[in-house]
């Protein structure tokens, strides 16, 4: 499979309660990044990756969320402590930054979502 | 940091004709500006993108103007078909070091009447 991947594609939680999802992207992109989107909006940016570093989080990732990419490959997505506006679409994607600046794809690819919904 | 605004947040065409979509953004730094596509229920997907080098790119029925200038670019969609039925978003980014984030607009949902 040479897309991204997510898991699980939909997730209900109690608020209070600590969830946790996967993004696996595709296997030759350096950058990962996680967006949150609800309805009617575009994607908001959390964070990226460049490899298993984390280079930017947005001030919408308060404490309670936190991203790992502990290898460079997959990365996860936690989310401490529901709460009800939690509940929205979160989006993965991933991308190759390189030095040739002719050839190569700046588009992200994105996973098809994790759907969070705390009730 | 970059603000993107997108309009108009709904456009409703008939079958053959033409769509236009605009966007206007700040942050003057900006030079790369995607296009994604979003049906129903699925992924964004990448159909036309351009960077600030190029004023104009087509791709068959599609094509992406930029002015640097005035900070706008917009995407035309000619010939509209009733697949092309989606929400569309619009997005900036700079380039370059160690920030290759996207921001996007709020999305525009087309609707083609056949």
């Amino acid at each position: 499979d040479t897309g991204v991947s997510q898991n699980p594609r939909h997730k209900i939680t109690k608020r209070g309660q600590n969830v946790t999802f996967r993004c696996d992207p595709i296997s030759e992109h350096n950058r990962l990044y996680w967006y949150r989107q609800t309805l009617g909006q575009g994607p908001e940016f959390l964070t990226y990756f460049q490899n298993e570093a984390q280079l930017e989080k947005s001030r919408l990732l308060s404490d309670r969320f936190s991203a790992e990419r502990p290898k460079g490959s997959f990365s996860t997505l936690e989310i401490q402590r529901t709460e009800q506006g939690d509940s929205a679409m979160y989006l993965c994607a991933s991308s190759l930054a390189g030095q040739d600046r002719v050839t190569y794809n700046y588009g992200y690819t994105f996973g098809s979502g994790t759907r969070l919904t705390v009730v | 940091g970059e603000n993107v605004e997108q309009h108009p947040s709904t456009l409703s065409v008939q079958e053959g004709d033409s769509a236009v979509i605009k966007c206007t953004y700040s942050d003057s730094a900006s030079n790369y500006f995607p296009w994604y596509k979003q049906e129903l229920g699925k992924r964004p997907q990448l159909i036309i993108d351009i960077r600030s080098n190029v004023g104009e790119k087509k791709d068959q029925r599609i094509a992406v103007t930029l002015n640097k200038t005035a900070k706008h670019f917009s995407l035309h969609i000619t010939e509209t078909q009733p697949e092309d039925s989606a929400v569309y978003f619009c997005a900036a980014s700079p380039l370059g070091g160690s920030n290759y984030k996207l921001t996007f607009g709020k999305g525009t949902l087309l609707t083609v009447n056949p």
